[in-house]
């Protein structure tokens, strides 16, 4: 089935400064969505990237999707304090499914 | 509007016992997910539904899992007899239409600790 691949696993960030979470597929998505979890929450959807080369921005959040479908980045910039938490990357593989990445645990240090 | 809820949100039970888990999706969704996460399997996708119907349940772990989805507002994964390996926290999902190109509403989990 299909698989993404998500680097790094771990980050720590310091506060004010920016960080980069990639994820990365052997073959061409439809589509990619990211989601992001607060330590001892639930996932929460965040946007989805349809386009080859199509970029979307969310305040300090910028998500890009790559030209050949294959992989996909969330830049973040200024981090804060609320951007702790596991970013995934999920891609649809066969029967309607939903295929998350291992997450990018990002710390942020004050 | 009312997202996921889930219930109970904290399970503590002795191996051996049964385990009942409870979703409600958000209203008007088609799609009901069961995924179980842990720090070394990350988020599994253990079955899922289409308007009630099992569609796929190749991530269920053995027959001791089952779900059940009555109605369109109640799903249930039971754990029957429970091992301590299946303490994890467990999330229902749902969403409106295929999740090819539709966001999943997560709830907010059960954490199930078998002892």
């Amino acid at each position: 089935g299909q698989q993404v691949m998500q680097i790094p696993q771990y980050q720590h960030v310091q506060e004010g400064e920016d960080f980069t979470t990639y994820c990365n597929s052997s073959t061409t998505l439809s589509n990619i969505q990211w989601y992001k979890q607060r330590p001892g929450g639930h996932p929460v959807f965040l946007i989805q990237l349809v386009k080859s080369g199509e970029v979307k921005k969310q305040k300090r959040l910028t998500f890009q999707f790559g030209e050949a479908k294959k992989n996909s980045s969330l830049h973040i910039t200024a981090t804060q304090t609320t951007d702790v938490g596991t970013y995934f990357c999920a891609a649809p593989e066969g029967n309607n499914r939903l295929a998350f990445g291992k997450g990018n645990q990002v710390v942020v240090i004050p | 509007d009312a997202g996921v809820i889930q219930s109970p949100r904290h399970e503590v039970t002795e191996m051996g016992q049964e385990v009942t888990l409870r979703c409600k999706p958000i209203s008007g969704h088609d799609y009901l997910f069961w995924y179980r996460q842990t720090m070394m399997r990350g988020l599994e996708l253990l079955i899922y539904f289409n308007n009630n119907v099992p569609i796929d349940d190749s991530g269920m772990p053995e027959d001791r899992f089952s779900a059940k989805m009555p109605n369109a507002s109640f799903s249930t994964l039971k754990i029957q007899p429970s091992e301590p390996r299946d303490s994890a926290v467990y999330f229902c999902a749902s969403s409106l239409g295929s999740s090819y190109d539709q966001p999943q509403h997560f709830g907010d989990g059960t954490r199930l600790s078998i002892l």
